[in-house]
């Protein structure tokens, strides 16, 4: 298996724009987290899904941030509209049973 | 919510020392946990992990303990090595009702082994 893929895996953008990332989680998976990462607040949970079903989204920053799983194997992140301070990390990552794989993360830039 | 404390931030050790990294966690409920280490630029990946109806668990130069009385956990790495040199991340999940393995990550611990 290719593993979780995540695209891009880098974006510089100016603020104000909106940002869509993208992640396509290991076949067969079925929970879907997002993660967020910087070096002030360390790896950070924002949403995670279920059988495609979002079940906890209590770590989205706020409005600007959405993110959707129409299928089994594609979910996206979209940042609307971004801002400087959502420059980080973002990793996808996937997951059946208790095991998470994480993908090769998504470096985000707001300038 | 669960709550994960992990010490030290940072740890740096000469090649060939041991080197150890804990980790609190709050939710009795919590029933997994993982480690992950993540190189520079890198995702973080699963190095060993250990279940709560397990006490230890030993993978080669790599261990974890785990003391369910006290919420408390711990990684060991023996012979350390220039290449383990990394940040450390511990998690802790309950499995079953809605948490559906939702990881609660510590803070990571920079690890530096000087050859």
């Amino acid at each position: 298996d290719a593993g979780v893929i995540q695209s891009p895996r880098h974006e510089v953008t100016e603020m104000g724009q909106e940002v869509t990332l993208r992640c396509k989680p290991i076949s067969g998976h079925n929970s879907l987290f997002w993660y967020r990462q910087t070096m002030m607040r360390g790896l950070e949970l924002l949403i995670y899904f279920n059988n495609n079903v979002p079940i906890d989204d209590s770590g989205m920053p706020e409005d600007r941030f959405s993110a959707k799983m129409p299928n089994a194997s594609f979910s996206t992140l979209k940042i609307q509209p971004s801002e400087p301070r959502d420059s980080a990390v973002y990793f996808c990552a996937s997951s059946f049973g208790n095991t998470i794989y994480f993908g090769e993360g998504s470096w985000l830039t707001v300038v | 919510g669960e709550n994960v404390e992990q010490h030290p931030s940072t740890l740096s050790v000469q090649e060939g020392d041991s080197a150890v990294i804990k980790c609190t966690y709050s939710d009795s409920a919590s029933n997994y946990f993982p480690w992950y280490k993540q190189e520079l630029g890198k995702r973080p990946q699963l190095i060993i992990d250990i279940r709560s109806n397990v006490g230890e668990k030993k993978d080669q130069r790599i261990a974890v303990t785990l003391n369910k009385t006290a919420k408390h956990f711990s990684l060991h790495i023996t012979e350390t090595q220039p290449e383990d040199s990394a940040v450390y991340f511990c998690a802790a999940s309950s499995r079953g009702g809605t948490s559906y393995g939702k990881l609660t990550f510590g803070q990571g611990t920079i690890l530096t082994v000087h050859p």
